[in-house]
């Protein structure tokens, strides 16, 4: 069964610091991986969209890699704002003629100042 | 602007009495799906729609109808709810299968937050 985890579950960081958010999958085959933001009492909204050939795309202050070999993927927010506070949530795309998505549960990420 | 709108947006009914959730997109999307969102397992798909009068089944679609009549209007339909199906559900649509396309995303409604007692 196609999976995809994120860790960790939840964390609290401080305002302008860095954090990195983990996306590991076992989805085949693979055909590219979206990074979603969900405010909270919102749906989610794309940040970053990758495909196999690519290892880094950028958001603003937002950057995601991928390395499609280990199947990793990992989402970097730099210079954290209060606005930051929400959840992020990895999804990959399955390569097939329905594109079918496999979600993972989100990391939970409070921004305090 | 784009957008997909879903109604209501909040609502506590009871055991069995029949409920539709509404949902409309302006993007002329063929595709829409309904989704729903609980706690440690993310989004799950309930029913989706490839176009007018297509629909099928998505991974949790037991207890839950759908119709699609008009491309813009997605209905989700529970005809006896039941307290397991409390949870937080999103509409969304796509020009792309479930927006899984590569240059292409899904845009997601709101949501609608069911108390089922």
């Amino acid at each position: 069964k196609n999976q995809v985890e994120q860790s960790p579950q939840s964390l609290i960081i401080l305002e302008g610091k860095n954090c990195t958010l983990q996306c590991n999958y076992t989805v085949s085959p693979f055909s590219n991986l979206r990074w979603y933001k969900q405010d909270t009492g919102r749906g989610p909204v794309s940040l970053t969209i990758m495909t196999f050939s690519e290892n880094t795309k950028s958001n603003g202050r937002y950057t995601a890699t991928l390395d499609a070999d280990t199947k990793q993927s990992s989402l970097h927010i730099t210079a954290s704002q209060l606005s930051d506070s929400a959840s992020y949530i990895c999804v990959v795309s399955v390569s097939s003629n329905d594109y079918k998505l496999s979600f993972g549960a989100g990391t939970t990420v409070t921004v305090r100042a | 602007e784009a957008q997909v709108t879903q109604n209501p947006r909040y609502l506590i009914t009871v055991t069995g009495k029949k409920l539709t959730v509404t949902c409309s997109q302006n993007m002329n999307h063929e595709y829409m799906s309904w989704y729903r969102q609980d706690p440690g397992l993310g989004l799950r798909q309930i029913y989706y729609s490839m176009n007018v009068e297509v629909t099928d089944k998505g991974d949790v679609p037991e207890g839950y109808k759908v119709s699609r009549k008009e491309k813009r209007n997605f209905p989700l339909i529970l005809e006896s709810p039941s307290p397991n199906q409390t949870s937080l559900y999103f509409c969304a649509s796509s020009s792309s299968p479930w927006g899984g396309g590569v240059k292409d995303t899904q845009y997601f409604g709101p949501g609608t937050r069911l108390t089922v007692l």
